[in-house]
């Protein structure tokens, strides 16, 4: 039971337009969602997260935007920047306070000169 | 260095053999972390240790996984008998405390093969 799901595998934009990364969620317990990314060979880096009682969080050129009735979030970069290439997850945790992130599949972006 | 480190980066091993992955963290973090990375999948929670608690063992797969945390600071993850559905790449990661709020740090992660 994939509680987490990034449905898209793959994503390209051209640079300077934006790229929007989608990620539905099954949990209605979930309190709190994080975008991770990750380059090859390494390990995921924090990118911004969002509280649910939040509907927006914008962090420079990332904002992420959340939707708890259609248990739905999206993360957006504008302008992409061709470094922005990259696997993007998402992920959502409990309240319960440990730590236990629950990861979607991923997302790669490809930010075209 | 600063950040948190793993060894081996790298490792291939015979189906049935046990293999020994290490994690070091940030120095002062209290909170370690296992994840692991199936070939096309998402990060899968493993296990997690907060300073002198009992660690949460709830995301380990089968019995011939384990992990243990000396010190309050580097951890061992131990894999017994191992198959070829073990083949990840195993992630550590730390943080000040256990949270869902704050960031995980992440290694760069051990690469298991098992042929």
């Amino acid at each position: 039971d994939q509680q987490v799901k990034q449905n898209s595998p793959s994503l390209s934009v051209q640079e300077g337009r934006i790229s929007i990364l989608n990620c539905d969620y099954t949990n209605s317990m979930f309190d709190y969602f994080l975008w991770y990314k990750k380059y090859p060979a390494e390990g995921p880096t924090f990118l911004i997260s969002i509280s649910s009682i939040k509907d927006k969080n914008e962090d420079g050129r990332f904002t992420v935007f959340l939707n708890k009735s259609a248990k739905h979030l999206s993360l957006h970069i504008v302008p992409s920047q061709p470094g922005d290439s990259a696997v993007y997850f998402c992920a959502a945790a409990g309240s319960s306070n440990t730590g236990k992130l629950i990861f979607g599949q991923g997302t790669t972006l490809q930010v075209k000169p | 260095g600063a950040g948190v480190s793993q060894s081996p980066s790298n490792k291939v091993t015979e189906k049935g053999k046990d293999v020994e992955l290490r994690c070091d963290p940030i120095s002062g973090h209290t909170a370690l972390y296992w994840y692991r990375q199936s070939l096309g999948q998402g990060l899968e929670f493993l296990i997690y240790f907060q300073g002198n608690s009992a660690p949460d063992k709830s995301g380990l797969p089968s019995d011939r996984f384990s992990a243990e945390r000396t010190g309050g600071s580097v951890s061992t993850l131990t894999i017994q008998r191992t198959q070829q559905e073990d083949s990840a790449v195993y992630l550590c990661a730390s943080s000040w405390r256990v949270t869902n709020t704050g960031e995980l740090f992440f290694g760069e992660g051990s690469r298991l093969t098992v042929l």
